[in-house]
This record gives structure tokens, C-alpha cells and sequence, in this order.
């Protein structure tokens, strides 16, 4: 069974960088499938962020790009994402995912909750 | 590139059917067999229910179905049941992005 686990810091002050990470268990990051960031603002809709291949390559929201990196590091099975300057409207339950392949994401994480706030 | 729209709630008996609209443009939803239907219960992650327009994953009741006709696709709960009660969304790939969310409806069991 596919798990992922997302982990970070809770409060980032504004300006500021949100960094997150995504544990994943049962699959391996290594193998064909894409691995993306959702967020979903408190009571709001849901938001994609970006997402990274197996081999590193990189699709970011073009709304959020110039603040967006995620990457992989392989050897720990997981991947990462940094959000840079950020402000109040970054406040978010922020989810890690798997893509089907299908344009479909069929394994979330809980979800972690990032409030900016100084 | 706006979210695609849907109705903020939608309602039914236990029983009855509820089908819920996902309207889009012919850069999203009408150029692409790629749309998707999220459940949320409150607090909870997303699950998905429906890929590709119409296929359900393993495990989703057959009472859950997709369509799409044009620029709008649907999801359509047959036999609601209690447990059905959630926000659903939609997704569509997107010229200009491969996922564009849509806007969300709370599906209430009367």
C-alpha cells in the first residue's frame, strides 16, 4: 500500500520560505510516476502546486512558478518543496500526492497545515 | 487559468441520484479525456473517484459514474447513501497546466 507523509514547519513568517517534504512508502520515487503538491487554503478549493518525474523533470502551476521548487532526492524515497516569499495567502493545508499517470492523483498524504504569520 | 466551475451545493434523499456539473472551456475540459472527480469529508484528504472521464479506481462503488459532454463534465451518485455526504471537485488537465481544480460542491444527504 502507497503511504506518503508530508512533514515541516507549521508557521513561516511571511517573506519568508516554505519548505515541506514528503515521505513515501510502498513505491519507490526512483520508478515511473509523477509526485505533486496541492494546497488547499482554509475553507477554500483546491490549488495544484507543481509536480516532479521519476527523472527529475518539473511542471510547476504557471501562477506560482517564479516562488515553486520541488525536487527529489531519491536516496531518502521522498520529495521536497520550497516556496519562496511568501506571504498570508500561502496559509494552506499543503498535500503531497501521486499521479496516476492519468492526470489523476490516486495516493494524498494527511496534509499539513503552514500558516504564514509573523 | 481560471478554476472550472461547479455548483456550490447539490442535494438529495438516501436513494435518490444527485449529478453534479463541471463546466469548463475547450482548452481544459472539452480538449482533453482527462477529467477527474475528487470526494472530501471534512478534515480529511482528498480520494479519488473518477478518472479519465469515466473509469472508477478499484474500490469506488459502481453507484459513482462520470460523463462529459462538450466543455462540461458530470458526476452523477446513484443510491445516495449517508456516507456519500462530502465536497466533491473536479479536475481537468489544461493547455496551460496539467491539473485546473474546480471550484467544489457540498453534496448534502437529505
Amino acid at each position: 500500500q502507497v503511504q506518503l507523509q508530508e512533514s515541516g514547519p507549521g508557521l513561516v513568517k511571511p517573506s519568508g520560505t516554505l519548505s515541506l517534504t514528503c515521505a513515501v512508502s510502498g513505491a519507490s520515487v526512483s520508478n515511473a510516476h509523477w509526485w505533486c503538491w496541492v494546497r488547499q487554503s482554509p475553507g477554500k478549493g483546491l490549488e495544484w502546486i507543481g509536480e516532479v518525474y521519476h527523472s527529475g523533470t518539473t511542471t510547476y502551476n504557471p501562477s506560482l512558478k517564479s516562488r515553486v521548487t520541488i525536487s527529489l532526492d531519491k536516496s531518502k524515497n521522498q520529495f521536497s518543496l520550497n516556496l519562496s516569499s511568501v506571504t498570508a495567502a500561502d496559509t494552506a493545508v499543503y498535500y503531497c500526492g501521486r499521479s496516476s499517470g492519468f492526470y489523476a492523483i490516486d495516493y494524498w498524504g494527511q496534509g499539513t497545515l503552514v500558516t504564514v504569520s509573523s | 487559468q481560471s478554476a472550472l466551475t461547479q455548483p456550490p451545493s447539490a442535494s438529495g434523499s438516501p436513494g435518490q441520484s444527485v449529478t453534479i456539473s463541471c463546466t469548463g472551456t475547450s482548452s481544459d475540459v472539452g480538449a482533453y479525456n482527462y477529467v477527474s472527480w475528487y470526494q472530501q469529508h471534512p478534515g480529511k484528504a482528498p480520494k479519488l473517484m473518477i478518472l479519465e472521464v469515466n473509469r472508477r479506481p478499484s474500490g469506488v462503488p459502481d453507484r459513482f459514474s462520470g460523463s462529459k459532454s462538450g466543455n462540461t463534465a458530470s458526476l452523477t451518485i446513484s443510491g445516495l447513501q449517508a456516507e456519500d455526504e462530502a465536497d466533491y471537485y473536479c479536475t481537468s488537465r489544461a493547455d496551460s497546466n496539467p491539473y485546473v481544480f474546480g471550484t467544489g460542491t457540498k453534496v448534502t444527504v437529505l
